[in-house]
C-alpha cells in the first residue's frame, strides 16, 4: 500500500510549468533517496528521476526534482501532450526494508 | 536495453499457489538485486519482495511474509515468486523490477521495470 501522498491530479496547458509533489516521512524521504517515474497506460513505467534531481540519460531537463524535508517535488517545464501521463514517486523506507511508492499522479495537458 | 518479461499469471481460488516469472535479458542479470512490486486494481504500487544479485538475500513485505518465496536463477536469468496460501487481497499485477546495486540495501532504486502479470484469486 502506498504511503507516500501525491496529489491526484495536476493540469497544465502547453508550455506551463507543472509541479506534483510527494509527502512522506522521516523513514523514507526524510532520510532516502527519491525516484520519480512516469507510466502509460499499459506500459511498464519509466525511471525519470533518480536520487532526488538525477536525470537518466535520454530524459528532457524540461523535467527536474528536488526535496526538502519529508516531501519531494517533480516539476514539468514546457509541458508538452506527450507528458501525459501517470507519474508516481518512491523512497526505500527503513521500516520496511524495501520500497514505498506514492498515491500517484495522473497529469493532464 | 534491459527486457524483462514475466509470466505465469492467471485466476486461482483462495488458499491455492501460483508461481509467475520473470525473464531478464540485456544485461548481467547476476550483478543486481530484483524486485517485485505489485498493483491492485484502482490502488497505488506496493513493494512486494526483493532478493539480492546472488541470490543469498531476500526481503519481503509483512503483508506477503510467510507465504510468497521469491527465487532467481542466474544460469538462466530468471527471477521467480512463488506465492502460496493467495488471498483475493493478493489481486493484482505482478511486475518484476530491476535495481541498480547487487545488494538490497537504502540508497538502492529499480530503474527498469516490466510491464506486469495478472493475478487474479477468485472464488
Amino acid at each position: 500500500q502506498s504511503v507516500l501522498t501525491q496529489p491526484p491530479s495536476a493540469s497544465g496547458t502547453p508550455g506551463q510549468r507543472v509541479t506534483i509533489s510527494c509527502s512522506g516521512s522521516n523513514t523514507n524521504i526524510g532520510y532516502y533517496y527519491v525516484s520519480w517515474y512516469q507510466q502509460f497506460p499499459g506500459a511498464a513505467p519509466k525511471l525519470l528521476m533518480f536520487r532526488n534531481n538525477q536525470r537518466p540519460s535520454g530524459v528532457p531537463d524540461r523535467f527536474s526534482g528536488s526535496k526538502s524535508g519529508t516531501s519531494a517535488s517533480l516539476a514539468i517545464s514546457g509541458l508538452r501532450s506527450e507528458d501525459e501521463a501517470e507519474y508516481f514517486c518512491a523512497a526505500w523506507d527503513s521500516s520496511l526494508t524495501g520500497f514505498v511508492f506514492g498515491t500517484g499522479t495522473t497529469v493532464s495537458v | 536495453e534491459v527486457q524483462l518479461v514475466e509470466s505465469g499469471g492467471g485466476m486461482v481460488q483462495p488458499g491455492g499457489s501460483l508461481r509467475v516469472t520473470c525473464a531478464a535479458s540485456e544485461f548481467t542479470f547476476s550483478n543486481f538485486a530484483m524486485s517485485w512490486v505489485r498493483q491492485a486494481p484502482g490502488k497505488g504500487l506496493e513493494w512486494v519482495s526483493s532478493i539480492s544479485g546472488t541470490g543469498d538475500y531476500t526481503y519481503y513485505a509483512d503483508s506477503v511474509k510467510g507465504r510468497f518465496t521469491i527465487s532467481r536463477d542466474n544460469s538462466k536469468n530468471t527471477l521467480y515468486l512463488q506465492m502460496n496460501s493467495l488471498t483475493v487481497e493478493d489481486t493484482a499485477i505482478y511486475s518484476c523490477a530491476k535495481a541498480v546495486f547487487r545488494g538490497w540495501y537504502g540508497g538502492n532504486f529499480l530503474d527498469s521495470w516490466g510491464q506486469g502479470t495478472l493475478v487474479a484469486v477468485s472464488s
